[in-house]
């Protein structure tokens, strides 16, 4: 069974800071994807990366597949209110998606 | 080009009963994936269907089963519903497998919340 741990499964932090929250495996994936999720509505994809040790930028978001392509990582620069959601990280293998524990993240004004 | 759909957005239902919900994909899309999410166990795979075949199957009972029409629409069904069947249930529509080799984007619809009581 694949597994996707994350962390932090919490994170409250101020307006203008930067955070990271991890995507963890043991299991090899042959890519990796990130969706965030707000109340009331299905996640939305965020991006989807491909190789080992490739970095996407999405404006202040960065994320990054582990050389292995076992974890990955999502990184925000100067944090606003509006990056708050659900954080998923979601593994493609064995013909289906394995999603990840989730990241509630809330950044206040 | 509108989203996908699905209905009805809340339901209620007594233990025991069965339910029925529908998934109406993004227009050309043929893969359909449903997921189950509820806080302690988040976002779980159910099943995946395409072209009217199920593709590939998660870690549920067969209590849960679904189908695809030839329009691409889809509908789960639960039988004799437990009290842990509540959960948010996601419909995923994408272009092609949403599990294959390298994958594909999903677009999720907002889901239909159901309570067992």
């Amino acid at each position: 069974t694949q597994l996707l741990e994350q962390s932090p499964q919490f994170l409250s932090i101020q307006e203008g800071e930067n955070l990271t929250v991890y995507c963890n495996s043991s299991s090899v994936f042959s890519s990796l994807q990130w969706y965030r999720q707000e109340p009331g509505e299905g996640p939305v994809l965020l991006v989807t990366v491909v190789t080992g040790g490739e970095v996407k930028k999405l404006k202040r978001l960065t994320f990054q597949f582990g050389d292995a392509r076992k974890d990955s990582s999502l990184h925000i620069t100067a944090a606003q209110p509006g990056d708050t959601g659900l954080y998923l990280c979601a593994g493609v293998g064995n013909e289906k998606l394995t999603f990840g524990t989730g990241t509630r993240l809330t950044i206040i004004p | 080009k509108a989203g996908v759909t699905q209905t009805p957005r809340y339901l209620i239902k007594t233990r025991g009963q069965q339910v029925t919900l529908s998934c109406s994909p993004i227009s050309g899309h043929r893969s359909v994936s449903w997921y189950q999410q509820t806080p302690g166990q988040g976002l779980q795979f159910l099943f995946e269907y395409f072209s009217e075949t199920q593709r590939n199957k998660g870690n549920f009972p067969g209590r849960f089963s679904g189908r695809q029409f030839s329009n691409s629409r889809s509908e789960m069904n639960v039988s004799t519903l437990e009290l842990g069947d509540s959960a948010l249930y996601l419909c995923a529509s994408s272009l092609k497998l949403a599990g294959g080799f390298l994958g594909d984007e999903q677009y999720f619809g907002p889901g239909t919340r159901l309570t067992v009581t």
